[in-house]
This record gives structure tokens, C-alpha cells and sequence, in this order.
């Protein structure tokens, strides 16, 4: 356990239903980061936070993605209009400036789209 | 072409061997992670490195800044190791940048 907590661990939806995930991070981690995961690839960037703030979004977000992280604390990962295409493992890590950026994983939750 | 590239794609170990998993990456970096993931998706850090070498337990870390490569070694293999290990690199903006990742299946 990396202290990090993501929930739910699986989410079974339908298409074109909207989903959130929450991600608890360590508690005195001011960064935190969300990846996504499709099967037999390597985790991909989709956005971080520093603090509250979010920093930066990748390309891979689209209009469909929200994230929040309201106060500085958890935060979580809204999908809108669900599509086949968004199956798959999200991931959220924090970090701590101080600590050279090192990053913690959560467990992820898998995300299925009928 | 990837960013950072992984070889072998898949690896399989009989017990007790000793083995190597490689990393090159073409972007400059801040620092080099090599991640760990079960198959439940779960990912621990093993390590992070910016230059030389890293020890823990059985594992092994080196990184060579100037060549963009870093290589995981794991002595005495066990089937417990079995595993995706991810070589994942931070470039200068703080972003990490994932390899595809190393399937490594240890048998008895």
C-alpha cells in the first residue's frame, strides 16, 4: 500500500454514461497526477496539479475529461459521454516537491465501457 | 519512434536466474524511474535515479546519463519477481514518460 487510494477499483458502464473516479493521495503531497493505461501499453500522461491549481493537460484529454482538485487534497476524474475507447486503467500518483518528485501509485480503477 | 524504449518486450526465467531489462530513452531527462506492476494494475516505485547505481535487496539500477541508458538487473530470480516492469523517464517539465513496459515470467 503506497498510501495512495483510488476508488472505485472497477467501474462497469455503459456507453454514454458519465463516470468520476476520486483519488486520495498522501497527505502532504502538494502534486498530483492522473495517467491512463490501455492494455499491454506503458501509462500515459493526461494531467497534473500542483496544489489546487491544475498545471497542465495533455492533448489526450479531450472536452469529454474534467478533473478537479478543489482543495488541494483529493481529487477527481470526470468522464462525460462515455465511449468504447476510454476502457481502461486510470491511474492518479502524488508526489512531493521535496522529495525530488519521486511518485506513488495508486492501485488504479479499471474502467470498462459496454 | 517511443520516447523511451524497453527490451525485452517479454522475458521468461527459470528460478534462480540472474536477469537484465533495458532502457534508452531519447529525450533529455531530470530523472529515470523503474516501476513495478502486478497484474491487478497496481505500480510501486522501485527506484529513481539521475546518475550511477542503485542497490535494493536483489534488485540492481544502473543509469549511463551520456548513453540514455539505464538497465534493472534482478539476482536470484524468483517466481515472485513475475511482474511488468516499466522504465519510466521525467523529462524537464516534470511529465513522466512511459516505456511499453517488460513482461518477466519466473518459473520454478
Amino acid at each position: 500500500d503506497t498510501g495512495v487510494s483510488q476508488d472505485p477499483r472497477h467501474k462497469i458502464t455503459k456507453r454514454g454514461q458519465n463516470v468520476t473516479f476520486r483519488c486520495d493521495p498522501i497527505s502532504e503531497h502538494n502534486r498530483l497526477y492522473w495517467y491512463r493505461q490501455t492494455l499491454g501499453q506503458g501509462p500515459e500522461f493526461l494531467t497534473y496539479f500542483q496544489n489546487e491549481a491544475q498545471l497542465e493537460k495533455s492533448r489526450l484529454l479531450s472536452d469529454r475529461f474534467s478533473a478537479e482538485r478543489p482543495k488541494g487534497s483529493f481529487s477527481t476524474l470526470e468522464i462525460q459521454r462515455t465511449e468504447q475507447g476510454d476502457s481502461a486503467m486510470y491511474l492518479c500518483a502524488s508526489s512531493l516537491d521535496a522529495e525530488g518528485n519521486i511518485q506513488y501509485f495508486g492501485a488504479g480503477t479499471r474502467l470498462s465501457v459496454l | 519512434k517511443n520516447e523511451v524504449e524497453q527490451s525485452p518486450q517479454n522475458l521468461t526465467a527459470q528460478e534462480g536466474e540472474f536477469i537484465t531489462i533495458n532502457c534508452s530513452y531519447s529525450v533529455g531527462i531530470s530523472a529515470l524511474h523503474w516501476l513495478q506492476q502486478h497484474p491487478g494494475g497496481g505500480i510501486v516505485s522501485l527506484f529513481m535515479l539521475s546518475s550511477g547505481k542503485k542497490k535494493h535487496g536483489r534488485l540492481i539500477a544502473t543509469i549511463n546519463i551520456q548513453e540514455k541508458h539505464s538497465s534493472l538487473h534482478i539476482t536470484a530470480s524468483h517466481p515472485r519477481d513475475s511482474a511488468v516492469y516499466i522504465c519510466a523517464v521525467m523529462g524537464q517539465d516534470d511529465k513522466l514518460i512511459f516505456g511499453t513496459g517488460t513482461r518477466l515470467q519466473v518459473f520454478p
